[in-house]
């Protein structure tokens, strides 16, 4: 079973940030936030991960809170092919499979 | 080039069939996967190999049977084909040390 909890959607204007939070309250302390995406007809697509520190890539951003029982994924600048369902996932080590919970769907609207 | 490649992508096929999803992955990855996604999205890890052996064997029942040839490629196999077999089916591929998972862009199978 998912190990975290999102909202069922969100909505966010074209060109503003989209911040997509995500809590995990009972993460232990070797797992990983990891988020993914799915766009419709497409398969899952990684985005970023993390263990405690902030992280930043070409696609997102990660803030972890310091507790680290939750965590917000942030797309500084929301276009409309990031319409998709976004996964949080807590994983315990690198080879372990992801479970994935029902996501996020977020709608970017013009 | 695609990292993942799935063959077929449409699979329409009755009851009782015999039915075979390809998996290939060009990404010299150690570790494959199969999941399924069901009709309410929702994504479920059935299989999971590492260098050919299986080392994830989620609840699935035995009409289920991966075939892993080489470590590039996870085929498949559904014996006696179900309605409830009607989904989505990924393949997945990622290297053990690595942390990102690459997947294939599904086969839709649709029992009739």
């Amino acid at each position: 079973d998912a190990k975290t909890t999102q909202p069922t959607s969100m909505d966010c204007a074209e060109g503003r940030a989209a911040n997509l939070p995500c809590n995990h309250s009972t993460i232990s302390g070797n797992e990983y936030v990891y988020w993914y995406r799915q766009i419709h007809s497409q398969g899952p697509q990684y985005i970023i991960h993390g263990l405690k520190n902030n992280e930043t890539n070409e696609m997102a951003s990660l803030i972890i809170t310091e507790d680290r029982k939750s965590s917000t994924l942030i797309l500084p600048h929301a276009t409309l092919r990031d319409t998709a369902v976004y996964y949080c996932i807590v994983r315990v080590g690198r080879n372990t499979p992801l479970v994935f919970g029902k996501g996020t769907r977020l709608s970017v609207i013009a | 080039d695609t990292a993942v490649s799935q063959t077929p992508k449409y699979l329409v096929t009755q009851m009782g069939n015999d039915k075979s999803i390809k998996c290939e992955q060009n990404l010299g990855h150690d570790t494959m996967y199969w999941y399924k996604q069901d009709s309410k999205k929702f994504l479920k890890i059935m299989f999971s190999y590492n260098n050919k052996e299986l080392i994830i064997n989620e609840t699935v029942p035995n009409r289920f049977s991966p075939k892993s040839p080489d470590k590039a490629h996870l085929n498949l196999h559904i014996n006696s084909l179900e309605l409830g077999d009607s989904a989505v089916y990924f393949c997945a591929s990622s290297l053990v040390r690595n942390t990102e998972a690459f997947f294939g862009q599904g086969t839709r199978l649709t029992v009739v």
